[in-house]
């Protein structure tokens, strides 16, 4: 089974304050995915990646940074954490392009106060 | 407004009982994917449909696809309250091939 690491599991971090989460696949996946999750609105996509060195916006971007260092690693910068930052993010990969089987981490609890 | 959509927020039925969630969306797709999320946990990828396919099994599990109509059901044979959970539909991206995009979530609950 794919296997992706989500660190730290939750987070408690001050408005204006920067924040990096981490995603770590053992996959070997070329696609990596950041989503938000908040409550009545789903699952949201942030940035995504097929390439290391090579990031992409997805639909609500603003306010966040993503680098994809390696293959195996993603992470989620957040330059200048705020209020309406706080919610659960999920990172996820996949083996092919498009609409396939998204992994999912266990998410990242994120408290900006 | 979303590319995908289920058609309920939240559902409750009894164990044993049959359930069925459905989806809408708005583009054309080349497969949608049914995903469940446990409290406390990631989605995980129940079914994937494609284009060209009608129905999908898995265990108690039946997805369908009616493309004609852009809308999608997972039915769930003899619930057990561990099928308690948030179930997703997902799909394409409208102008982007890469992005998987979800809709907002059916709340299950199975009651003993």
């Amino acid at each position: 089974e794919a296997a992706v690491t989500q660190s730290p599991r939750s987070k408690v971090a001050v408005t204006g304050g920067k924040v990096t989460l981490s995603c770590h696949q053992t996959n070997n996946h070329d696609y990596m995915y950041w989503y938000r999750q908040d409550t009545g609105h789903g699952l949201r996509l942030i940035h995504y990646s097929y390439v290391a060195d090579s990031t992409e916006k997805g639909d609500i971007p603003d306010g966040y940074k993503a680098s994809r260092p390696s293959q195996e690693n993603f992470s989620l910068i957040l330059e200048l954490a705020s209020l309406s930052q706080t919610a659960v993010y999920f990172c996820a990969s996949s083996d092919l392009a498009g609409n396939e089987r998204l992994f999912f981490g266990h998410g990242t609890k994120l408290s900006v106060l | 407004s979303q590319l995908a959509e289920e058609n309920s927020w939240a559902l409750s039925v009894h164990e044993g009982e049959s359930v069925t969630v459905n989806c809408s969306y708005k583009t054309s797709i080349t497969a949608l994917q049914w995903y469940r999320q446990k409290s406390g946990k990631g989605p995980a990828q129940l079914i994937l449909i494609r284009s060209n396919e009608r129905e999908k099994r898995n265990g108690r599990l039946r997805a369908t696809l009616d493309t004609s109509s852009q809308s999608s059901s997972l039915s769930i044979t003899a619930t057990r309250c561990e099928d308690t959970a948030v179930y997703f539909c997902a799909t394409d991206g409208d102008t982007n091939a890469y992005k998987v995009i979800f809709g907002k979530g059916t709340h299950l609950h199975v009651l003993p």
